[in-house]
C-alpha cells in the first residue's frame, strides 16, 4: 500500500535547466509535505516543506507546488546544478499522525 | 548547526546476535524516529517515540526490535536476534514536534548494519 508515490525512478536534466520532480499521495489525511535530498551513504537532508493550507512554497532555487485536489505535489529546481544530483524523496505527514511516510525516491542526474 | 549523530557508522554482526544502534537526537527535539532503507529500496518507517514511550510503530517493528532513551541524550534501537534480512541502513531522526505544529524531521547519517 503505497501512500506516497514517486512514479519516476530517475530523471536527467541539463545543467541550468529546470528539474521537476513529482509526487502523488493517496491518504487525504496528509497535510504536511516535505522534500528530502539524499546522497549515497548519507542520511536524508531536509530541503523544503509545504503545509496543506498553501499551494506554493519557495526557498531559493527550490519551489514546491501542492495541488490538494489532485493529491499531487512537485519540486522545481531552477537552475539545476551538478551538485543537485542525488535521490529526492517526497514525504508526508498527518496532523495527528506519528511518523513521516516516504515515497520511493527519484534519482536526479544533472548533466554538465 | 545542530545535527543528529549516529554511531557506529557501520556495524557487522553475525546472524542471531544482538545489536544496539545509537543515536543522539537534536537536543531540544521531542520526537524521535527510526527508519531503515534496505539497499535499493525505499526509506521505511520503523518506530516513533515521544514522552518516553513508543507513539507509533510499523509492521516491521516486531518483538525483535526495541527502543530506549536511557538518558537525556541518547536514543537507541536494539535488535535482539539479528536476521540476514535486517541488513540495511538505519536512520535515526528527530523533530521538534509532530501533530501540534508541523515541522521537519532531521536525519542522522545512518548506521549501515550488515548481518552475516
Amino acid at each position: 500500500d503505497q501512500q506516497v508515490k514517486q512514479n519516476s525512478p530517475s530523471l536527467s536534466v541539463q545543467e541550468g535547466r529546470i528539474s521537476i520532480l513529482n509526487c502523488d499521495y493517496t491518504n487525504s489525511m496528509f497535510d504536511y509535505f516535505l522534500w528530502y535530498k539524499k546522497y549515497p551513504a548519507e542520511g536524508p537532508t531536509f530541503l523544503i516543506s509545504i503545509s496543506s493550507i498553501k499551494d506554493k512554497n519557495e526557498d531559493g532555487r527550490f519551489t514546491v507546488f501542492l495541488n490538494k485536489s489532485a493529491k499531487h505535489l512537485s519540486l522545481h529546481i531552477v537552475p539545476s546544478q551538478p551538485g543537485d544530483s542525488a535521490v529526492y524523496f517526497c514525504a508526508a505527514s498527518a496532523t495527528y499522525g506519528q511518523n513521516f511516510v516516504f515515497g520511493p525516491g527519484t534519482r536526479l542526474s544533472v548533466l554538465p | 548547526e545542530p545535527e543528529v549523530t549516529q554511531t557506529p557508522s557501520h556495524q557487522v554482526t553475525q546472524m542471531g546476535q544482538e545489536v544496539i544502534l545509537r543515536c543522539v537526537p537534536i537536543s531540544n527535539h521531542l520526537y524521535f524516529y527510526w527508519y531503515r532503507q534496505i539497499l535499493g529500496q525505499k526509506v521505511e518507517f520503523l518506530v516513533s517515540f515521544y514522552n518516553n514511550e513508543i507513539s507509533e510503530k510499523s509492521e516491521i517493528f516486531d518483538d525483535q526490535f526495541s527502543v530506549e532513551r536511557p538518558d537525556g541524550s541518547n536514543f537507541t534501537l536494539k535488535i535482539r536476534s539479528t536476521k540476514l534480512e535486517d541488513s540495511a541502513m538505519y536512520f535515526c531522526a528527530s523533530s521538534e514536534a509532530l501533530g501540534q505544529g508541523n515541522t521537519e524531521a532531521f536525519f542522522g547519517q545512518g548506521t549501515r548494519l550488515t548481518v552475516v
